[in-house]
């Protein structure tokens, strides 16, 4: 059963830093694209960021570009996202998601919650 | 902004057929086969509904149909339940490094 739990979303102060993590269970995700898609309350969703296979090839939306990174551990079939700087716009709701190599996305966890606000 | 045009809202009586459009260019929707639409309840994770602009992945109800013409895909939902009212989203293979775009979302209101 392919299956993404997030973790680490939290309430931080404009400027802070916070770990979201991603454990995945199941055949699918070996060396696939992993991401990480956001939703601001109230509003759409926003693919940004992902690598792929095992790491090589990062990409990061212009939005969060210099202050979050990526990364895996495909031993322990895990995604971070490490994000710094964070803004009051960085608010939303964080989801795990395995795309395909064609932008489908057939896996997503349930998602964690970050606010930023002081 | 959106990279891709969803209407905001759509809605239908139960037992009706509604379509919503999504709009892009020749380098998402009308350059790829590749759109998907998705299903979100409210507090929910998005469900993968139609991949490859009309395909149904194992369990989706055929009441669910996708197509495209041009640069602006659609998506079908005829024979209206409750249970459809939900906010859908579109998305498209950018064949950049971007990888997908998404719609800004339509609210389905079953009346």
């Amino acid at each position: 059963q392919e299956q993404l739990v997030e973790s680490g979303g939290n309430l931080v102060k404009p400027g802070g830093s916070l770990r979201l993590s991603c454990a995945a269970s199941g055949s699918s995700f070996g060396d696939s694209y992993m991401s990480w898609i956001r939703q601001a309350p109230g509003k759409g969703l926003e693919l940004i960021s992902y690598v792929r296979g095992s790491g090589t090839y990062t990409y990061y939306a212009a939005s969060v570009k210099g202050r979050f990174t990526i990364s895996r551990d495909s031993a322990k079939s895990s995604l971070f996202l490490q994000m710094n700087s964070l803004r009051a716009e960085d608010t939303a709701v964080y989801y795990c998601a395995s795309p395909s190599v064609r932008g489908i996305i057939a896996y997503w966890g349930q998602g964690t919650l970050v606010t930023v606000s002081s | 902004q959106s990279a891709l045009t969803q209407p905001a809202s759509v809605s239908g009586s139960p037992g009706q057929s509604i379509t919503i459009s999504c709009t892009g260019t020749s380098d998402d929707v009308g350059g790829y086969n590749y759109v998907s639409w998705y299903q979100q309840h409210p507090g929910k994770a998005p469900k993968l509904m139609i991949f490859d602009v009309s395909d149904r992945p194992s369990g989706v109800s055929d009441r669910f149909s996708g197509s495209r013409s041009g640069d602006t895909a659609s998506l079908t939902i005829s024979g209206l339940q409750a249970e459809d009212e939900a906010d859908y989203y579109c998305s498209s293979y950018t064949g950049s490094g971007t990888l997908v775009v998404f719609g800004g979302g339509t609210k389905l209101t079953v009346l």
